[in-house]
């Protein structure tokens, strides 16, 4: 069964640096999404993504995140300087076009230091 | 308050036993969603009921929705060690496919064996 992947599984990064996370979507999935889960905290949305540009985003994601879709199969989130707060789950997801379900990574834990 | 709450925030059951998990949630929306999430994991879809629906099953899985109380139950029959998990509820908005979902807290399911 197709699943969503991303890598790392964890990153250690010192505050003020610059990390990328990557997911692979689910290959005929159009529309993409970011969330993010701070340790005990509920899940909360990042960014959905949709034909190469940003279709909704949140407060949260402010000019220190970007998104991309550098090829075909991957969608990453960059973020530029780190700050301690950024620790969290970050957990990738995506969907069909005309669809509400929406599947999720594994996701990938970020520890800023 | 917050879109999408659950309780009780943690239940403990025999195996065996039924649980039951309730999610209120206050504006609009178009479906509602469970997930699960095994520890640290990542986010595993369950089951999704639309606003016109009041009721759906999946294998020990039925979930009910009130749209006048703005609230869902799910339940778990029969339930086994292996269901050990947060259950998290989310709502997508009225406009429908590939928007955003909002999450509640959660509620941490142990199941004894």
């Amino acid at each position: 069964e197709p699943e969503v992947t991303q890598t790392p599984s964890h990153q250690v990064t010192q505050m003020g640096q610059e990390v990328i996370l990557r997911c692979v979507p689910i290959s005929n999935h159009l529309y993409f999404y970011w969330y993010r889960q701070i340790l005990g905290q509920k899940v909360e949305f990042l960014v959905s993504f949709y034909n190469n540009e940003i279709s909704e985003k949140s407060e949260i994601f402010d000019d220190q995140f970007s998104v991309e879709r550098p090829d075909g199969s991957n969608f990453t989130l960059k973020i530029r300087s780190t700050k301690l707060e950024d620790s969290a789950m970050y957990f990738c997801a995506s969907s069909e076009a005309g669809a509400e379900t929406q599947y999720f990574g594994p996701g990938t834990r970020l520890l800023v230091l | 308050s917050q879109q999408g709450e659950e309780d009780p925030q943690a239940l403990s059951i025999q195996e065996g036993e039924n649980a039951t998990m309730n999610c209120s949630y206050k504006t609009s929306i178009n479906n509602l969603q469970w997930y699960r999430q095994n520890s640290g994991r990542g986010l595993v879809h369950l089951i999704l009921i639309r606003s016109n629906e009041r009721e759906k099953h999946s294998g020990r899985l039925r979930v009910t929705l009130d749209t006048s109380k703005k609230s869902s139950s799910l339940l778990i029959t029969a339930s086994r060690a292996a269901d050990t998990a947060s259950y998290f509820c989310a709502t997508g908005p009225p406009n429908g496919a590939n928007s955003k979902l909002t999450f509640g807290k959660g509620i941490t399911l142990s199941v004894r064996p």
